[in-house]
């Protein structure tokens, strides 16, 4: 069965420092992975997708993330963080199904000024 | 091109009462799904459909949830004599193929609340 593990519930960074949230996955298959991103009182968007094609994803608004099969992960970085990144990021995992998407329990990203 | 649409954002409703969730999904797209997340929890895939069928409700517990996506008018998620059990937030997004590799769009989410 399809799973995903969020490592942190909480990450704190200083404005301008780097940004790391870890995801790990469980998949009987190769897997479609996701990241999205909810702030306070807004909908979720999509920040960026693994399908398969390169391992290093870009998404928007500076954010990457690194497929590693060997370690199952799927770790979101950004170099430096900013006030607006304050939100809660979900990593995502495709399930059985080619529609099913399977939620991690979210991070909270804090940003400290 | 308006995103996805869900209203209301805040209901409240009292053990016993119907709760009725409103999706439109973006121009366009004809796959809408529904999830739910619980306070401190990631999403919970519920259901997914297509105009005037139901692909998947897997997700949905059997009793007293339905959902509905009519070939005119919204998609609609009910929830019959409702208790404080489904107290959550419940998004609704669309896409318009029923592939994961392709975006779905979300919602802003209904907050449901039994008191």
């Amino acid at each position: 069965a399809q799973s995903v593990t969020q490592l942190d519930s909480h990450v704190s960074v200083s404005e301008g420092t780097p940004v790391l949230l870890r995801c790990n996955y469980s998949s009987s298959y190769s897997p479609s992975l996701f990241w999205y991103v909810q702030h306070p009182n807004k909908g979720l968007q999509l920040l960026l997708k693994y399908t398969s094609a390169a391992t290093l994803v870009k998404g928007i608004n500076g954010f990457e993330a690194e497929f590693k099969k060997s370690e199952t992960s799927f770790h979101l970085t950004k170099p430096s963080a900013h006030m607006s990144d304050a939100a809660e990021y979900f990593c995502v995992v495709s399930g059985y199904s080619n529609y099913q998407l399977i939620w991690g329990a979210g991070t909270k990203l804090i940003i400290k000024p | 091109n308006a995103g996805v649409m869900q209203n209301p954002r805040h209901l409240v409703r009292r053990r016993g009462q119907e709760a009725r969730l409103r999706c439109s999904p973006m121009k366009g797209h004809s796959h809408v799904y529904w999830y739910r997340q619980l306070p401190e929890e990631g999403l919970k895939f519920m259901v997914y459909l297509q105009k005037e069928n139901i692909i998947d409700e897997s997700g949905m517990p059997k009793e007293r949830f339905s959902a509905e996506f009519p070939k005119e008018g919204p998609s609609i998620l009910r929830i019959q004599q409702v208790v404080r059990g489904d107290s959550a937030a419940y998004f609704c997004a669309s896409s318009s193929l029923g592939r994961v590799d392709a975006e779905a769009f979300f919602g802003q989410g209904t907050r449901l609340t039994v008191v």
